[in-house]
């Protein structure tokens, strides 16, 4: 079946540590999206890919960095320059960037 | 700046009709979008319209009117498992501007 797969679901990490947040599609996608959810906000874009090997900064990408050396993968590292880690993060795919977008289950990032 | 507006929560009796409001102020238009997020979940796509007026599609229907920067989302029928987060979303420039999402709650 068609998906796409965030993992892990629940992850605790001490402050000052990087962590990296798995994001696989085999939708054959080309858009890919982190955001990141808080309550009583809306979606907060990190990043976002369009293509391979190219990403783009969306309106909260400070402390944060991806990578897109495959088609199905772009995963988000979380960085001790990230004041506020604890979140809600949903990593989703498009065919393009107005389309319907496909969201993965959502990690839910602890740093104590 | 860019800003969207959704009502926090909304409450409706199973069998009910509710009407969920969206309005918005973005630089760009691209569509809008609706999407259903039940809680500790991932958002589900559940409409996109680019241009005026009302999609139906099941139980569920949107309808927009860009001249006004409004939108709705219409829920006929009301099933116990609707209770969810709504979130509309536009598409402005290069990205989506989502709102907060309106809670959704369902009374038997």
């Amino acid at each position: 079946d068609g998906g796409i797969t965030q993992s892990p679901k629940y992850l605790f990490r001490k402050e000052g540590q990087n962590v990296t947040l798995s994001c696989e599609q085999n939708l054959n996608h080309d858009a890919m999206y982190w955001y990141r959810q808080d309550p009583g906000q809306g979606l907060r874009l990190i990043y976002y890919s369009q293509i391979v090997n190219d990403f783009q900064k969306g309106d909260i990408a400070e402390g944060y960095s991806v990578s897109r050396e495959k088609k199905e993968s772009f995963p988000l590292t979380v960085t001790s320059a990230q004041k506020n880690p604890t979140a809600f993060y949903l990593c989703a795919s498009s065919i393009d960037l107005w389309a319907e977008a496909f969201f993965g289950q959502g990690t839910r990032l602890t740093v104590v | 700046g860019q800003n969207i507006d959704q009502p926090t929560e909304m409450t409706a009796t199973e069998g009910a009709i509710v009407q969920i409001n969206c309005t918005y102020q973005t630089s760009g238009f691209n569509g809008l979008f609706w999407y259903q997020q039940h809680a500790g979940e991932a958002p589900t796509f559940l409409s996109y319209n680019v241009l005026d007026g009302l999609e139906e599609k099941g139980r569920f229907s949107s309808f927009l009117s860009r001249s006004k920067g409004y939108s709705y989302l219409l829920l006929k029928e009301l099933q116990m498992k609707d209770s969810a987060s709504y979130l509309c979303a536009v598409g402005s420039n290069y990205q989506l501007i989502w709102g907060a999402g309106t809670k959704l709650i369902i009374k038997p």
